[in-house]
């Protein structure tokens, strides 16, 4: 039971375009949600988080949405660069409640930005 | 600041022997997470520290798989004895609070079992 869906294996944008990456969850009690980056053979990176108190959260090229009616979130980069060529994870976790907060990741999108 | 620290990098045994990994989280760190990825997937919690303490081993193959977590800063993983299914990266991550930057992973055990 996949309770965090990437339902695009990847994504293919030119560069200076609007990327949008989506993320769909099933499990009611997630309220904070992430968006890592990784590139090949390194560990995963912190791109941008929302708790589900907001429904944007913003931060320099990156913007996340989440809508809690529809179970859904998106990532926007604008505008795409080279650079951001990567696996893009969207995760979530239980966390407020204290105690076990693990991340339950989707099995990833990989970006590819076109020159 | 130092990032999450693992080793080794690789590994290659063969099934049925044993192997652990290490990992040393960000200083001031209380949480410790190890999760197993495997080639195509998402990363895949195992168990959570707080200090040495585990949160949640629900996902933890208890019969093959121990953790541990002695005086609350490094960590070992330990599987005994491996199985092909095993063969993933497996990667440390540790955070101050979740809700504030997430958590900060280390780049990863790639364990090969043949």
């Amino acid at each position: 039971d996949q309770q965090v869906k990437q339902n695009s294996p990847s994504l293919s944008v030119q560069e200076g375009r609007i990327s949008i990456l989506n993320c769909d969850y099933t499990n009611s009690m997630f309220d904070y949600f992430l968006w890592y980056k990784k590139y090949p053979a390194e560990g995963p990176t912190f791109l941008i988080s929302i708790s589900s108190i907001k429904d944007k959260n913003e931060d320099g090229r990156f913007t996340v949405f989440l809508n809690k009616s529809a179970k859904h979130l998106s990532l926007h980069i604008v505008p795409s660069q080279p650079g951001d060529s990567a696996v893009y994870f969207c995760a979530a976790s239980s966390y407020s409640g204290g105690g076990a907060d693990g991340l339950t990741f989707g099995k990833g999108t990989h970006l590819i930005i076109q020159p | 600041e130092a990032g999450v620290a693992q080793s080794p990098r690789y590994k290659i045994i063969e099934k049925r022997q044993s192997v652990a990994f290490w990992c040393n989280p960000i200083s001031g760190h209380a949480t410790l997470y190890w999760y197993q990825q495997i080639l195509g997937q998402g990363p895949k919690l195992l168990i959570q520290f707080q200090n040495n303490g585990v949160v949640d081993d629900s996902q933890l193959p208890k019969d093959r798989f121990s953790a541990e977590r002695l005086k609350g800063v490094d960590s070992t993983l330990k599987i005994q004895p491996a199985k092909l299914e095993d063969s993933a990266v497996y990667l440390c991550a540790s955070s101050f609070l979740m809700g504030q930057g997430g958590a900060f992973f280390g780049q990863g055990t790639r364990l090969t079992v043949v």
